[in-house]
């Protein structure tokens, strides 16, 4: 079945230190792959997607992520957390419906 | 340019209840597809509409039922409702003839309780 794991089930971080939350999939073929985040209480908001072009995609609020076929991986990262980062994030493939993974919940302590 | 709409925000129901949720997708979008996101999950696919017409479904039972009108506003019914279906019910509407690589926009959800 085409899938996404996500590694994390819960990620914290320090504000001003890196961010990086893990992403696998499951394909036979390159896919395409989006991060979506979600606030409490809010719906969904697309952050970046992947759609077998440039291999590193920048997305909104300074997160960016690398597409690795060789690694079936698609982790989302950023340099430097911000308070307002922490929120719920997912990785998705994109079939024209959305397959999600689990989530990580992101923690940003000051 | 009005973004997707959901009502109501919040439904509280009994087991056994019917149920109807409501979206009102984003200007020019004519596709809408249903996600069920139950508490610490991921969003699960219930089913897509295309131009009035079910384009795709999840692996949801048939008391999960679905309409989109002319206007490509939709609502989602479910029947004969169980504990396990209290959750965050999201909709998100995309753009003609929904592609893997295009963007669906999500509305706020709507967040039904089982009791």
């Amino acid at each position: 079945a085409q899938s996404v794991t996500q590694l994390d089930s819960h990620v914290s971080v320090s504000e001003g230190t890196p961010v990086l939350l893990r992403c696998n999939y499951s394909s036979s073929y390159s896919p395409s792959l989006f991060w979506y985040v979600q606030h409490p209480n809010k719906g969904l908001q697309l952050l970046l997607k992947y759609t077998s072009a440039a291999t590193l995609v920048k997305g909104i609020n300074g997160f960016e992520a690398e597409f690795k076929k060789s690694e079936t991986s698609f982790h989302l990262t950023k340099p430097s957390a911000h308070m307002s980062d922490a929120a719920e994030y997912f990785c998705a493939r994109n079939t024209g419906k959305l397959i999600f993974g689990q989530g990580t919940t992101l923690q940003v302590k000051p | 340019e009005t973004g997707v709409t959901q009502s109501p925000t919040h439904l509280i129901k009994t087991r056994g209840q019917q149920v109807t949720l409501r979206c009102s997708s984003q200007s020019g979008h004519n596709t809408v597809s249903w996600y069920q996101q139950a508490l610490g999950q991921g969003p699960q696919f219930i089913f897509q509409y295309y131009r009035e017409e079910e384009n795709g479904r999840g692996n949801f039972p048939p008391r999960f039922s679905g309409l989109q009108f002319p206007n490509y506003s939709s609502e989602l019914n479910v029947n004969a409702l169980e504990l396990d279906d209290s959750a965050l019910y999201l909709c998100a509407s995309g753009p003609e003839g929904l592609a893997g690589t295009d963007e669906q926009f999500f509305g706020p959800g709507t967040r039904l309780t089982v009791l």
